[in-house]
């Protein structure tokens, strides 16, 4: 079936320093992937969509400055949280859609955030 | 807008008792409803998704669903529940196609399961 892998699966980082988190769709072309934050004990938030070769479309309240998504190919496409604080620890899950075939959306594993 | 409701935020089971997790969802059009459970620290896992057809939706791990337009439920069930059940489980609706296939989630029901 069609796998998301998400790098890195941990991150610890210090304050004003930048982390990039990596989804790549390892037998399938990803043309959209869904970008997801998760605060302890809560449910997935929606950040952003990022489409190959367009820029990604933020949800409202979300920093476009701050987390800055990237989709350069079908393969891949990636999440960079700039000058990190504390705040942005968190855990991010990406997730790419299928349209085709067994319809779904196929999630990575999610990526752990720590700033200290 | 779309969005779902999980009533539960916390269910506790004894091992081998039957459970049910509710779930409604508000959307305009013919939801395409999915269930997902998550342990702690990892990934979502699809149990069981609902497009069109039979109403009554069989999924991985002796889960099912059963979607009820009349009542914009889609409950989860499982006759006898294992200790390795426990996590947490998410409702998502979602659309067929151009922005409306971007999943919403619902905040998601926490399963414990006594011995």
């Amino acid at each position: 079936g069609a796998v998301v892998s998400q790098h890195p699966s941990r991150v610890i980082c210090k304050s004003g320093t930048s982390v990039k988190i990596e989804c790549r769709s390892l037998d399938f072309q990803a043309t959209t992937m869904f970008w997801y934050r998760q605060f302890p004990k809560k449910s997935l938030m929606l950040m952003a969509t990022s489409n190959e070769g367009s820029k990604a479309t933020y949800e409202q309240g979300v920093e476009k400055d701050k987390f800055l998504i990237n989709h350069a190919s079908l393969t891949l496409s990636t999440l960079t949280v700039t000058s990190a604080h504390p705040e942005d620890s968190s855990f991010y899950i990406c997730s790419a859609p299928q349209v085709q075939g067994n319809y779904g959306y196929t999630f990575g594993s999610g990526t752990r955030l720590t700033v200290v | 807008a779309q969005s779902v409701t999980q009533p539960d935020i916390h269910i506790t089971v004894s091992e081998g008792a039957s459970l049910e997790l509710r779930c409604n969802y508000s959307y305009g059009a013919t939801p395409y409803l999915f269930w997902y459970v998550q342990s702690p620290g990892q990934g979502l896992q699809l149990l069981l998704k609902y497009f069109s057809g039979d109403t009554l939706v069989q999924g991985i791990k002796g889960f099912e669903a059963e979607f009820k337009r009349s009542q914009s439920s889609f409950n989860l069930r499982k006759p006898s529940v294992h200790w390795s059940d426990a996590a947490e489980y998410f409702c998502a609706v979602g659309g067929s196609g151009g922005s409306n296939y971007k999943l919403t989630f619902g905040k998601g029901t926490l399963l414990t399961v006594n011995p």
